[in-house]
């Protein structure tokens, strides 16, 4: 069975440092991940998705198959990215896109 | 464009009382997912479907049933209400692989 393990519940960074968000995934198969984010009174949205290699609101993330993770970063957090992230793991098939969702980091960012 | 809307936003219902949650989008979107979010857990897939008159079952599907009689429309039955359905349900539609679009969320207690 597929799990995505996001260990840290929260971070309390201040304003221009780093942060970094865990995730953990367990999969047979070639997995595709990503990276959700509710931002305050907003919905769910993609942040980013491992397949792009893209670098969205100045975050990456890197998947690693040997440590089977794929780590959110950011080097210089701004007090807009305070937000519940959520990495997902899909198993794409016949369903579309069926997501497999870590319990969520909130990240709060200090001035 | 309204993307994914989903009613009511709230609601409460008493053990054995039966409700259905609307969701309805407005891209056109083969697929839809109806999540639950537990306090402090990710997202569960409950059900999801694959184009009008399909539908089928994703990990926590006990409790619910689900029909898909257009494209735009995807609604969520809940027959007699147990305390363990207090949840935060979201629905999504997807028309790629790659991302899912989120409603805003229905929050439902059952006391």
């Amino acid at each position: 069975a597929q799990r995505v393990t996001q260990p840290e519940k929260l971070l309390s960074v201040f304003k221009g440092a780093p942060v970094e968000l865990k995730c953990n995934y367990s999969y047979s198969g070639s997995p595709e991940l990503f990276w959700y984010v509710q931002y305050s009174r907003q919905r769910l949205q993609l942040l980013l998705r491992h397949i792009s290699r893209e670098s969205i609101k100045g975050f990456t993330a890197d998947l690693n198959k040997g440590e089977t993770s794929f780590h959110l970063k950011k080097p210089f957090a701004q007090e807009e990215d305070s937000a519940m992230y959520y990495c997902a793991l899909s198993s794409i098939g016949a369903a579309g896109n069926k997501l497999t969702f870590g319990g969520g980091t909130r990240v709060l960012v200090k001035p | 464009n309204a993307g994914v809307t989903q009613t009511p936003k709230f609601r409460i219902l008493k053990i054995g009382q039966s409700m259905t949650l609307q969701c309805t989008q407005d891209m056109n979107h083969n697929y839809m997912y109806w999540y639950r979010q537990d306090p402090g857990m990710g997202l569960k897939l409950i059900y999801y479907s694959v184009g009008a008159g399909i539908t089928d079952k994703g990990e926590v599907p006990n409790g619910y049933n689900v029909s898909r009689s257009t494209t735009e429309d995807f609604p969520l039955r809940l027959e007699l209400a147990a305390p363990s359905q207090t949840s935060v349900y979201f629905c999504a539609s997807s028309g790629t692989i790659y991302e899912q679009y989120f409603g805003p969320g229905t929050r439902l207690t059952v006391t």
